[in-house]
């Protein structure tokens, strides 16, 4: 079955730069959009990025523009999110999940999920 | 930026209750919304998507409609398993995947 398993959390001064890896297994992963998701602690869900099934096409929100870069490595079933310039407010729970791609609509829907890697920004 | 409002944030309900989740696109969305579930300490699960097309295995007891800017979660009858948090989130990949701030059904 469809197993995403996030690494590379962890303890990050601010200002400190840290990579995220899911690794896929159980799917065709070159098949699939794939996205990251985070959770601050009790907080709800804060969409980060989405990543197309080549790489080529990879979509930021707003708030890690420019900071965060996603990518992918198909045939290490794998995907990566690096952070730079971490702040205290990027703490968070961060999961990766399967995106459905539906046609015409273009839409997204994040079916399969990790259970998330814990990023803490403290000093 | 697309703003995705819930409404309302919690709400109190006893088992066999119909529960209704309302959420309010800042602009118009055609039917590009999915309801997601989260239990404490759980990744989300996907529940409906293009507003209201039940995903595989959830129970019919949910349902989803509405289209444009307004749209609605129900639980017909809740079970012990349904209190959770549940988002809603606009699902147009060329715009922000946006979510709603969530909703808690608890006992």
């Amino acid at each position: 079955q469809v197993q995403l398993v996030e690494s590379g959390g962890g303890l990050v001064k601010p200002g400190g730069s840290l990579r995220l890896s899911c690794a896929a297994s159980g799917f065709t992963f070159s098949d699939y959009y794939m996205t990251w998701i985070r959770q601050a602690p009790g907080r709800g869900l804060e969409w980060v990025s989405y990543i197309s099934m080549s790489g080529s096409t990879v979509y930021y929100a707003d708030s890690v523009k420019g900071r965060f870069t996603t990518s992918r490595d198909n045939a290490k079933n794998s995907l990566y999110l690096q952070i730079y310039s971490l702040r205290a407010e990027d703490t968070a729970l961060y999961y990766c999940a399967t995106a459905e791609y539906a046609v015409p609509a273009a839409t997204l829907s994040f079916v399969d999920w990790g259970q998330g890697t814990l990023v803490t920004v403290s000093s | 930026d697309i703003q995705m409002t819930q409404s309302p944030s919690s709400v109190s309900a006893s088992v066999g209750d119909r529960v209704t989740i309302t959420c309010r696109a800042s602009q118009h969305i055609s039917s590009w919304l999915a309801w997601y579930q989260q239990k404490p300490g759980k990744a989300p699960q996907l529940l409906i998507y293009a507003a209201s097309s039940l995903y595989n295995g959830v129970p019919s007891r949910f349902s989803g409609s509405g289209s444009g800017t307004d749209f609605t979660l129900t639980i017909s009858s809740l079970l012990p398993e349904d209190f959770a948090t549940y988002y809603c989130q606009q699902t147009n990949s060329f715009l922000p995947l946006t979510f709603g701030g969530g909703t808690k059904v608890e006992i």
